[in-house]
């Protein structure tokens, strides 16, 4: 039962570089959102989707590219990496919202991607 | 101001004390707060989900909102060495994205 899937592991790049963070779920989940988690400022959300097809920017958007080609999975690019994007970035899904009140989906989490921009 | 502010500890208690984590949000409309619980390297896991006003209890956990005061809190009864983890507390907005806070890294001693 994999859940979500986040590859890498572990990255280091050096300033300028390109590179593409993979997030795969297997829940068949609608949701799917990015996340950079820096220390004391929590998880601050950088993009999300709402389905396959579709993108939206969060709170941290800059510097950042998103595509949700697949319903399973969710690609989180850095064009040009800046040593201010030295993060750990987690991924996570979540189903559709039921109806009425007290029907927001959890939101499942992978185990996160640590990237170091030299 | 913050959306969700959280005291980041660190948060240090002896086996077995009844552990309090709180945190405070700006807007009294905010209605459906979520608390997670992240051990070290590991990806936030979901312990409790409160809507509105109330408390709401699972075991040892119980969630707790104050809407008068804007207050949030998450008590642990009966403290456990493995409930050693980094919490954080998040509202629901839209979409269900979460606004989290700044998380409180707790260690509970033997």
């Amino acid at each position: 039962n994999a859940g979500v899937t986040q590859t890498p592991k572990f990255r280091v790049l050096k300033t300028g570089q390109s590179m593409t963070l993979l997030c795969a779920q297997d829940m068949n989940h609608e949701y799917m959102y990015w996340y950079r988690q820096d220390p004391g400022m929590g998880l601050r959300l950088i993009h999300y989707s709402v389905g396959e097809g579709t993108t939206a920017k969060g709170e941290v958007p800059d510097g950042y590219n998103v595509s949700r080609l697949k319903k399973q999975n969710f690609l989180l690019g850095l064009e040009s990496a800046a040593p201010s994007q030295t993060s750990v970035y987690f991924c996570a899904s979540s189903g559709n919202p039921g109806q009425g009140a007290n029907s927001n989906q959890p939101q499942h989490f992978g185990d996160g991607t640590r990237l170091s921009i030299l | 101001q913050k959306e969700v502010e959280q005291d980041p500890g660190p948060l240090s208690v002896p086996e077995g004390a009844i552990v309090s984590l709180n945190c405070t949000y700006s807007n009294s409309a905010f209605q459906y707060f979520m608390w997670y619980r992240q051990y070290s390297r590991k990806g936030p896991e979901l312990l409790m989900y409160t809507y509105s006003s109330g408390n709401k209890e699972d075991g040892r956990f119980t969630a707790q909102v104050d809407k008068s005061s804007k207050y949030i809190s998450l008590f642990i009864r009966d403290s456990q060495p493995s409930d050693s983890a980094t919490y954080l507390c998040a509202r629901v907005q839209g979409a269900q994205k979460l606004v989290f806070g700044q998380g409180t890294r707790l260690t509970i001693n033997p």
